[in-house]
């Protein structure tokens, strides 16, 4: 089965407002892990990684964050803007480069 | 510079006909990948090409299902005798290295089978 799993399948948040996506894996032998966002009628487009020996990785106005303890994942993204609405997906790779998706969240911005 | 590229963007077919659906990926990248992804789910491994090796195949739903890839770049995915719970779409794929990097997507094959 599925290693990578997400709790929430909706999130609707206020325009402006703090996002936060979750995910759960199940190996704890996971080393790398990667959010993405995809927008309707495209493919999955990269967002942000992170590798085990960090629990926190910031880019622009999104944070990972890695609870190894949990097996937890977390997506934040800072000052929801409507062009964030997307399907977000955590990912994992399995041996090698295999990437393994979870069901993905659905994130609306409501303006 | 150019992304992955893939072709059609969309192709309605009859059942029991074959498809081919064709992948361009970033110049240089030596790993490419299919997944499926049907409507309102997450994506379904298919198959991985890295460089000379032999590809894992290992996410291939049925026999019916097959992809080469040429020279390294181009690669194309064949579906057999298609059935309507074939009726996805089909991304692909590709990465620079081995190991821990992300992937590249394409903007995928919508696939009706009627």
């Amino acid at each position: 089965g599925e290693s990578v799993g997400l709790h929430l399948p909706t999130l609707s948040v206020q325009e402006g407002d703090n996002s936060i996506i979750n995910c759960a894996y199940s190996n704890s032998a996971s080393d790398y892990f990667i959010w993405y966002k995809q927008e309707s009628g495209k493919g999955p487009q990269f967002i942000i990684d992170i590798r085990s020996n960090m629990d926190k990785r910031q880019g622009q106005r999104v944070t990972v964050l890695l609870n190894k303890t949990v097996k937890h994942l977390s997506l934040q993204i800072a000052a929801t803007q409507p062009g964030d609405s997307a399907v977000y997906f955590c990912a994992e790779p399995q041996w090698g480069n295999k990437l393994v998706f979870g069901a993905g969240t659905i994130l609306r911005v409501k303006s | 510079g150019a992304g992955v590229s893939q072709s059609p963007s969309n192709k309605v077919t009859e059942k029991g006909k074959d498809v081919e659906l064709r992948c361009d990926p970033i110049s240089g990248h030596t790993a490419l990948y299919w997944y499926r992804q049907s409507l309102g789910q997450g994506l379904e491994f298919l198959i991985y090409f890295q460089g000379n090796s032999a590809p894992d195949k290992s996410g291939l739903p049925s026999d019916r299902f097959s992809a080469e890839r040429t020279g390294g770049s181009v690669s194309t995915l064949t579906i057999q005798r298609t059935q309507q719970e074939d009726s996805a779409v089909y991304l692909c794929a590709s990465s620079p290295l081995k190991g821990n990097s992300p992937l590249h997507f394409g903007n995928g094959t919508r696939l009706t089978v009627t």
